[in-house]
């Protein structure tokens, strides 16, 4: 079934741990983006990649790194993991810029940081 | 700055109408988009508006009002599997995403 793989599902990880979560799609799409959800507050993008080999940071980088080797994979690193990443994290991809936007979603990560 | 805003909740009985209102302020306007998210799970596209006007899509409607900032969603005939959160969301000139932070419909019977 084709659409985005997001692992692991769900993390506990101890604050200064380096983590990364993985996220694979299978619907050659060019443009892939991460999120995070917290409580109260709308999706917010930590960095994006319009196609293979660029990303760009989004609204919350900061402490987090992309990398984009190819189209269907786009991994999250957390270097060192602080309590206020604590969060659920959303990868995303569309068919890319100018198109209706429609984005579709992994099943999400959830990472708790303590 | 950017902002969109909508309800943090609203309530609704089995069977009725329900309209969910966003209004946004943004750089620029590519488009505006509604997604439902289920508890637990990801978001998933309902409507895209770019255009003024009312987009029907079986029991759902989306309209749009570019001059006043303005859309809603309507949702007919409401079931009880349509509790879920609303996220409302504008692309901007740069074609990025500013979301609200969501309706929590609650239907009861």
């Amino acid at each position: 079934i084709a659409g985005i793989t997001q692992a692991p599902t769900s993390q506990i990880l101890a604050a200064g741990r380096r983590m990364t979560l993985r996220c694979t799609q299978d619907m050659r799409h060019n443009a892939m983006y991460w999120y995070r959800q917290d409580l109260g507050l709308g999706l917010r993008l930590i960095h994006y990649s319009n196609t293979a080999g660029t990303t760009g940071k989004g609204e919350v980088p900061d402490g987090y790194s992309v990398s984009r080797a190819n189209t269907d994979d786009f991994p999250l690193t957390l270097a060192s993991a602080v309590p206020s990443q604590t969060s659920v994290y959303f990868c995303a991809s569309s068919s890319g810029r100018g198109d209706t936007g429609e984005l579709f979603f992994g099943e999400g990560s959830r990472l708790t940081v303590l | 700055g950017q902002n969109i805003d909508q309800p943090t909740e609203m309530t609704a009985t089995e069977g009725a109408i329900v309209q969910i209102n966003c209004t946004y302020q943004t750089s620029g306007f590519n488009g505006l988009f509604w997604y439902q998210q289920h508890a637990g799970e990801a978001p998933t596209f309902l409507s895209y508006n770019v255009l003024d006007g009312l987009e029907e899509k079986g029991r759902f409607s989306s309209f749009l009002s570019r001059s006043k900032g303005y859309s809603y969603l309507l949702l007919k005939e409401l079931q009880m599997k349509d509790s879920a959160s609303y996220l409302c969301a504008v692309m901007d000139s740069n074609y990025q995403l500013i979301w609200g932070a969501g309706t929590k419909l609650i239907i009861k019977p």
